[in-house]
């Protein structure tokens, strides 16, 4: 069975600074899609970026980019120029390419400091 | 363009009371999922549906029921609520992969159950 861990449990970031948040999956697939969610204390869950297995170009959005390392089944997340609003708990989550259902990891949760 | 929508936003239930979540999409997604959160575990998937008149079970279905009677809404039911069920649910939405959609979900805002 597919499993998503994060082992970070709460992480803390200067602003303006870089943080990276962890993430492994187990998995025997070969295509798959990888997914990162925000969600702040509105609780409202937010794609932040998300990568499909088989490109081996890490994905970027903005500020947000990913180490996609697909033999060592890592997939973290790079958060540049940290700002106020990022502060929030980060969900790692997993998609088999032919399956309808997402699984996510237990989180991270990101404070931001001023 | 509304998105995802649940309602309510909150509710307090006593043991052994019934209640039923909306969840509302206008995306016209074939797929919606029912989630829940709780402390340390992340989201776990509850029920979900892959088109209209129909339902599957997720992780944990136990406890609750689905109906997908029309495409936009996807209703949660608890028949007999207990402590257990305390938890923030998440309903999401997304289009049908297998049909060369994207595989991204969208969520509601989500609403929060405490059942005493």
């Amino acid at each position: 069975a597919q499993t998503v861990t994060q082992s970070q449990p709460e992480m803390s970031v200067q602003e303006a600074e870089t943080v990276t948040l962890s993430c492994t999956y187990d998995t025997s697939e070969s295509d798959y899609y990888l997914f990162w969610y925000k969600q702040p204390p509105s609780r409202q869950m937010i794609l932040v970026i998300r990568q499909e297995a088989y490109k081996q170009q890490n994905a970027t959005e903005n500020r947000f980019s990913v180490n996609f390392q697909k033999a060592a089944k890592s997939f973290s997340l790079k958060i540049s120029d940290s700002q106020l609003g990022d502060a929030a708990m980060y969900f790692c989550a997993y998609r088999k390419t032919s399956y309808d259902k997402v699984i996510f990891g237990p989180g991270t949760s990101l404070s931001v400091i001023p | 363009n509304a998105g995802v929508t649940q309602t309510p936003k909150f509710r307090v239930l006593k043991t052994g009371q019934s209640m039923t979540l909306l969840c509302a999409q206008d995306m016209n997604h074939e797929y919606m999922y029912w989630y829940r959160q709780d402390p340390g575990m992340g989201l776990r998937l509850i029920h979900y549906s892959v088109g209209e008149g129909t339902t599957a079970k997720g992780e944990v279905p136990d406890g609750y029921n689905v109906s997908r009677l029309k495409k936009q809404n996807f209703l949660l039911g608890l028949e007999s609520a207990a402590p257990s069920q305390t938890s923030v649910y998440f309903c999401a939405s997304s289009y049908d992969i297998r049909a060369g959609g994207q595989e991204t979900q969208y969520f509601g805002p989500g609403t929060r159950l405490l059942v005493l």
